[in-house]
């Protein structure tokens, strides 16, 4: 069981919008800011957010990240077939004195 | 550009070691955190721990037992063991940087990664 909770999988068809949620508590996202992870099958993670809304170097403005309280997202708008891939969210926990992921979530584009 | 890339035996058997070295290129071992990361087959990401370039490390408590990751700033490296293996510890591992060479670790994140190797714990 992750300490950050997501949806395991997700859909939508070219051109939508979708949301996938990452929640968590107050020792992860209560003073700690979220980080989203893309990772096309095997290959390696690679950030496409950071620090809650921050794009990565490359990423296109389809992508934005969002968080509020303990809870935080990551929209895509737009839905292209090469975004299919699983998402992961990570913060740090305080309590873990770590780094701690969300079970990631499985998008599929229909 | 900074790239990281893995190298260590694909194949442990149980009880013994996991060593696995993380070569930096582009870039000097210098003012970051350098962080291990491993994926099970099929499953999520776990962190493993880290090493500050002056040589600090952290570790996930839920390894923290049989864990060490040491740096080695001549040869620009970084290394992971993991002793009494079992099993479970079947996986991908990766190494990573951190985005930021802020000490404010909950504003960090992981960038560049490596692309990862497989570490198979049989008999």
């Amino acid at each position: 069981q992750s300490v950050l909770t997501q949806p395991p999988s997700a859909s939508g068809t070219p051109g939508q919008r979708v949301t996938i949620s990452c929640s968590g508590s107050s020792s992860t996202m209560g003073r700690n800011t979220v980080n989203w992870y893309r990772q096309l099958s095997g290959t390696a993670p690679k950030v496409l957010i950071y620090r809650n809304d921050q794009r990565s170097s490359g990423v296109p403005d389809r992508f934005s990240g969002s968080k509020s309280g303990t809870s935080a997202s990551l929209a895509i708008s737009g839905l292209q077939s090469e975004d299919e891939a699983y998402y992961y969210c990570a913060a740090w926990d305080d309590s873990l004195n770590g780094w701690v992921f969300g079970g990631g979530t499985k998008l599929t584009v229909l | 550009q900074v790239q990281l890339q893995e190298s260590g035996p694909g194949l442990v058997k149980p009880s013994e070691t996991l060593s696995l070295t993380c070569t930096v290129s582009g870039d000097s071992i210098s003012n970051y955190y350098w962080i291990w990361i491993r994926q099970p087959p099929g499953k999520g990401l776990e962190w493993i721990g880290y090493v500050y370039f002056s040589g600090g490390t952290n570790y996930n408590p839920s390894l923290k037992s049989r864990v060490s990751i040491s740096v080695d700033k001549s040869k620009n490296q970084f290394s992971l063991e993991l002793t009494s293996v079992t099993a479970a510890d079947t996986a991908v591992y990766f190494c990573a940087r951190s985005g930021s060479t802020s000490s404010l670790l909950g504003y960090n994140w992981f960038d560049p990664w490596g692309q990862g190797t497989l570490v198979t714990v049989s008999s």
